[in-house]
Order: structure tokens, then C-alpha cells, then sequence
């Protein structure tokens, strides 16, 4: 059964720093991956997905994120955070029958 | 840009009365979900619908759970005789192709039993 784990339920950064989510996924069937935030009292907003193109997928705000099957990894990153980045972050994957499985999240920080 | 839209965007009902949930997909859209999410908690398939019947339910999907699409707009997720643990926000999602393609979601609704 397809699984998501994400490391770290709060990453803390300053503005400007490096942003770094990790996310690593268990999948029986070539997986497909999503990113999606969720900013305060708001709905999910899909940030970006991998779909068994390009490893390096490029999405909205800056964000991208690797895809690496030897590490089953689908980490998220953006060069350097802003403090309208604040909100929390979830890793999910879209099993064989194509309901999406979600992450427990990671609540990112940005510190002025 | 189409959107997912779901009313009420909360809903406060005591504990066993029936509560119907409502969402209008995006309209070329053919797969319809619901999740939900219990406060500080993941979010969480309910199950998924095409082609007017269920596809699949999760076991969170029990016999006080129903959903509809009763016209070519609207899809409903019904909770017969609610429990305090229904209290989550619950949020609808639409795709217009299976797997592949990212889900739409609506901005939720936040439903408390009291």
C-alpha cells in the first residue's frame, strides 16, 4: 500500500534562507507526486506534481522539488524564503486507484 | 480560472442530526472526491465518485456516510446522524482525468457537532 512520511512536523527558517520540506514515499506501482499547500483557514492548493516526466519539477512561488527513486524521495525546495511562504506544506501520492494518500504535514516558518 | 466552490463554509449541528455537505466541481470535470481533516491532523480520503456511483470509500466511509450528485452541478456528501468525532474540515475535490492530473479542492467546510 502507498504510504507518505514527512519528516519534520515544523521547519523553521529566516527570510531568504534555503527552504528544504522532505518527504519520502512508499509505493507498489510507479508513483505519482504531489506537493500541495495550505495557507491559515484556506483549502489545499496544489503546488506541483510529478507524473513520471522530468525528475525536476518545477511549480508556482518558486518551489520545485526532485524526484529520486533510489531514495524514494519527492523533497520540496525554493532557493529563498519569504515570509508569504509561511503555511503548511503536504506530500501526497496518488495510489492505483487514484485517491490521493497524504502526509501528516510540515507547518513552515519563516522568520523575519 | 474554474474552481471548486463548497457551501456552507461552516456548518454547526448537534450531535445526531443529519448534515449534507455541498460542493459544484468544475464543470468538465468527471472524478469527484471527498477528504477531511480533523483539526492538527492529516487530511483523509473519504472516497471517490464517477460516473454516478462510488469508486471507492475508506473505512472512515461507514453506513452514516452518502453522497449524491443530484443534478449536472452539484455533488453531496450527506452524514446521517452526526458524532462528536465528525467534527473536521471537509473538503471536496474534482479532477478531469484519473491519476495523472492533479485534484482541484474546494476551500472547505468546517463542520462542528456539538
Amino acid at each position: 500500500a502507498q504510504s507518505v512520511t514527512q519528516l519534520g512536523s515544523h521547519v523553521s527558517v529566516s527570510e531568504g534562507a534555503l527552504v528544504l520540506l522532505r518527504c519520502n514515499y512508499s509505493s507498489s506501482v510507479p508513483p505519482y507526486l504531489f506537493w500541495y499547500v495550505q495557507y491559515p483557514n484556506q483549502g489545499l492548493q496544489l503546488l506541483l506534481k510529478y507524473t513520471s516526466a522530468a525528475t525536476l519539477v518545477k511549480g508556482i512561488n518558486g518551489f520545485e522539488a526532485e524526484f529520486k527513486k533510489s531514495e524514494t524521495s519527492f523533497h520540496l525546495t525554493k532557493p529563498s524564503a519569504h515570509m508569504s511562504d509561511a503555511a503548511e506544506y503536504f506530500c501526497a501520492v496518488s495510489d492505483s486507484s487514484y485517491k490521493l494518500i497524504f502526509g501528516s504535514g510540515t507547518r513552515l516558518l519563516v522568520r523575519p | 480560472e474554474p474552481e471548486v466552490t463548497q457551501t456552507p463554509s461552516h456548518q454547526v449541528t448537534q450531535m445526531g442530526q443529519e448534515v449534507i455537505l455541498r460542493c459544484v466541481p468544475i464543470s468538465n470535470h468527471l472524478y469527484f472526491y471527498w477528504y477531511r481533516q480533523i483539526l492538527g491532523q492529516k487530511v483523509e480520503f473519504l472516497v471517490s465518485f464517477y460516473n454516478n456511483e462510488i469508486s471507492e470509500k475508506s473505512e472512515i466511509f461507514d453506513d452514516q456516510f452518502s453522497v449524491e450528485r443530484p443534478d449536472g452541478s452539484n455533488f453531496t456528501l450527506k452524514i446521517r446522524s452526526t458524532k462528536l468525532e465528525d467534527s473536521a474540515m471537509y473538503f471536496c475535490a474534482s479532477s478531469d482525468n484519473v491519476g495523472h492530473y492533479e485534484q482541484y479542492f474546494g476551500p472547505g467546510t468546517r463542520l462542528t457537532v456539538t
